[in-house]
């Protein structure tokens, strides 16, 4: 059965680099049918989607994160993780890794068909 | 980006009741709609992709419809296991969005 499970700190210090790791288990992240991504939700903005990557490494971000946001992929440790720099308190949010699945398989467009449980990231000094 | 809102923000409903949430789109997203139930403390799940396709395990008294700028989700006959917040997200375009949620709550 698959799962994602999110990991890293749960404090990050304003104008640091958030950084949180994404650990998939029961299928191989170089699965060629699906995409890996980030979405946060927070209690003023809701449920926000912060981008997604491919097992090759091809990302798409979202416009109002991508100067700040990086999405990178460890096939070898079946790993994906986010960075997002520049951090302030608007970044405060519980952070969910999702699988992507296109359905149908010939569409451009991907459903977030399986979620990790979430970590919560508060930005304060 | 295209805005999603969904209508009501909240809705109280008895064991038993049919109820409805509607999504509405800034503009047009196809059938590319998705509907997530969310419980408190929990990650969101996905009910429906497509507008109206049922994910797998997802019980039959779930259902979606509508194309273009308009989608319903519709529990037919709710059970206690019902209760929590529905998200709709378009995934048409990019940035994909959600609506703001509607909690649905015991009456």
């Amino acid at each position: 059965q698959l799962q994602l499970q999110e990991s890293g700190p749960g404090l990050v210090k304003p104008s640091e680099t958030l950084s949180l790791s994404c650990t998939v288990s029961g299928d191989s992240i170089s699965t060629s049918t699906y995409y890996w991504g980030w979405i946060r939700q927070s209690p003023g903005k809701g449920l926000e989607w912060i981008g997604r990557i491919y097992y090759s490494g091809s990302t798409y971000y979202n416009p109002s994160l991508k100067s700040r946001v990086t999405i990178s992929v460890d096939t070898s440790k079946n790993q994906f993780s986010l960075k997002l720099s520049s951090v302030t308190a608007a970044d405060t949010a519980v952070y969910y890794c999702a699988r992507h699945a296109n359905i149908p398989s010939w569409s451009g467009s991907q459903y977030m068909d399986v979620w990790g449980k979430g970590t919560t990231v508060t930005v304060s000094s | 980006d295209i805005q999603m809102t969904q209508s009501p923000s909240s809705v109280s409903a008895s064991v038993g009741d049919r109820v409805t949430i509607t999504c509405r789109a800034s503009q047009g997203v196809n059938s590319w709609l998705a509907w997530y139930q969310q419980k408190p403390g929990k990650a969101p799940e996905l009910l429906i992709y497509a507008a109206s396709s049922l994910q797998s395990g997802v019980p039959s008294r779930f259902s979606g419809s509508g194309s273009g700028t308009d989608f319903t989700l519709t529990i037919s006959s709710l059970q206690p296991e019902d209760f929590a917040t529905y998200f709709c997200q378009q995934v048409n375009s990019f940035p994909y969005t959600f609506g703001q949620g509607t909690k649905l709550e015991i009456k």
